[in-house]
C-alpha cells in the first residue's frame, strides 16, 4: 500500500514564524499536492507538483510556497505564519496515469 | 468552474439501517469520481473510484453509482455499523490534476 507520511500531527507556532510542513511518499508517484481543510469550506488546493522542481499554484497559494527537491518529498512553507493560516493541512499523491488519490494523516496547525 | 455539493451535511441513523449519501456536480465532463472517508482529525481514505465510463463500483457493504449525465453520484452503505461513523467526501477529477471536493456528509450510526 502507498504510504504518505506527514512529519507532524500537531503544530503550534507563533505569528511571524517560518513554518515547514513535510510530506514524504514511498511509491514513486509523480504528482504531489498540498490542501488545507477548514470547516464549511472543504478542501482547497494550495499547490501541487507534477515532477521534481516543478510546481503549480492551486486555488489559494497566497502566503505559501513549496519545494520539491526530491521526488519523494514535497514541502509546504509558510514564510511568515499568520492566524488565518490555522488549519488542517493535508498532503496527497497520485501517479500520472492513475487517478486514485492517496492522503497523509494530516497536520493540524495552530498559529497563535 | 466545477462545483460539488453534498447534501445533507449531517445524517444520523440507527445501527443496521441501509443508507444513501448523495453527491452532485455541475459539469458532467469528468474523468472519474472518488468517494473518501475521513475520521475526526485524520486524513482521507479512498473508498471507491468510479471511472466516467462506469455506472457503479462495489466494495463490501459499499456501493457507489454514477450518473454522469445528471451530475449525480450516490454512496450506498448496507447494514450500517457504529464503525461507519465518519465524514464521507466525494471528489471529481476533471483534468490530469484538477480535483474538486464536496464539503462532506458527517454520518453518525447510533448503536
Amino acid at each position: 500500500d502507498v504510504k504518505v507520511t506527514q512529519s507532524s500531527r500537531y503544530l503550534v507556532k507563533r505569528t511571524g514564524e517560518k513554518v515547514f510542513l513535510e510530506c514524504v511518499q514511498d511509491m514513486d508517484h509523480e504528482n504531489m499536492f498540498w490542501y488545507r481543510q477548514d470547516p464549511g469550506l472543504g478542501l482547497r488546493l494550495i499547490y501541487f507538483s507534477y515532477d521534481v522542481k516543478m510546481k503549480e499554484k492551486g486555488d489559494i497559494p497566497e502566503g505559501y510556497s513549496v519545494s520539491r527537491e526530491k521526488k519523494e518529498r514535497f514541502s509546504l512553507i509558510l514564510e511568515s505564519a499568520s492566524t488565518n493560516q490555522t488549519s488542517m493541512y493535508l498532503c496527497a499523491t497520485k501517479t500520472t496515469k492513475g487517478e486514485k488519490l492517496f492522503f497523509g494523516s494530516g497536520t493540524q496547525l495552530s498559529v497563535l | 468552474k466545477q462545483e460539488v455539493t453534498q447534501i445533507p451535511a449531517a445524517l444520523s441513523v440507527p445501527e443496521g439501517e441501509n443508507l444513501v449519501l448523495n453527491c452532485s456536480f455541475t459539469d458532467s465532463a469528468i474523468y472519474n469520481l472518488q468517494w473518501f472517508r475521513q475520521d475526526p482529525g485524520k486524513g482521507l481514505t479512498s473508498l471507491l473510484l468510479i471511472q466516467s465510463s462506469q455506472r457503479e463500483q462495489t466494495s463490501g457493504r459499499l456501493n457507489a453509482s454514477l450518473d454522469k449525465s445528471s451530475g449525480r453520484s450516490t454512496l450506498y452503505i448496507a447494514a450500517s455499523q457504529p464503525g461507519d461513523s465518519a465524514t464521507y467526501l466525494c471528489a471529481v477529477l476533471t483534468g490530469a490534476n484538477n480535483l474538486f471536493f464536496g464539503t462532506g456528509t458527517r454520518l453518525t450510526v447510533i448503536p
